[in-house]
């Protein structure tokens, strides 16, 4: 099996407080590890890739300093929204691979609600 | 940007129904090609990688096929049961290299009624 844990499930807080989600693989080492989010009635829209040990990439329109990725070993990355905003308020959710070209599947968590008051 | 298309947006059937959906993509520099079904109040499940033109795949009453030179995969299920009521999500690598990533399309969301 491949299972990646996601915590928490939902956050509820004031605004100006930040906010870290993790996201583990449980029993595979994950190669790469990806963040997403979703808009209502959008697709998932990929935030930033992570590799164990080195700097996440972000797409394009992501602010690196308001979504900090810090990716500590094979087994665990994390995403801390700093200062949140209810703008910020939306479904996040991580994956992990044990690839780095798309030739594996992706793994996910169970996803993130942040709702920012 | 890559474009990856999913059609029907949704689809309603009967319990014991087959049905199948679309996924198209870019067909150059193709690489592999991913479906996921993500059911409600749950975490997507990869169904299948991929990869060879011509393919086809199966997983239970679930199967898919590839056509890499048009640029599109269909998505089969025979005999739909409730438990397949989920949205079904293809996606597509940028061409392999460092760092790759996903472009998701929105998805078919299938209801099977009971």
């Amino acid at each position: 099996g491949a299972v990646v844990s996601q915590h928490p499930s939902w956050v509820i807080c004031k605004s100006g407080t930040s906010v870290k989600i993790e996201c583990r693989s449980l029993d595979f080492q994950a190669t790469t590890m990806f963040w997403y989010r979703q808009f209502p009635k959008q697709s998932l829209m990929l935030m930033a890739t992570s590799n164990e040990g080195s700097k996440a990439t972000y797409e394009q329109g992501v602010e690196k300093d308001k979504f900090l990725i810090n990716h500590a070993s094979l087994t665990l990355s994390t995403l801390t929204v700093t200062s949140a905003h209810p703008e910020d308020s939306s479904f996040y959710i991580c994956s992990a691979s044990r690839d780095w070209v798309g030739g594996q599947p992706q793994h996910f968590g169970d996803g993130t609600r942040l709702s920012i008051l | 940007i890559l474009n990856v298309e999913q059609s029907p947006q949704s689809l309603h059937v009967q319990e014991g129904d087959s049905t199948n959906f679309t996924c198209s993509f870019p067909s150059s520099n193709f690489y592999a090609l991913h479906w996921y079904r993500w059911e409600t109040a749950k975490s997507p499940e990869a169904l299948f990688v991929m990869t060879l033109n011509g393919d086809e795949k199966k997983k239970g009453r679930i199967s898919a096929t590839l056509n890499t030179k048009e640029g599109y995969s269909y998505l089969y299920i025979k005999g739909s049961q409730p438990e397949d009521s989920a949205t079904y999500l293809c996606a597509y690598p940028n061409s392999g290299g460092s760092n790759y990533k996903l472009t998701f399309g929105k998805g078919t969301l299938l209801t099977v009624n009971p």
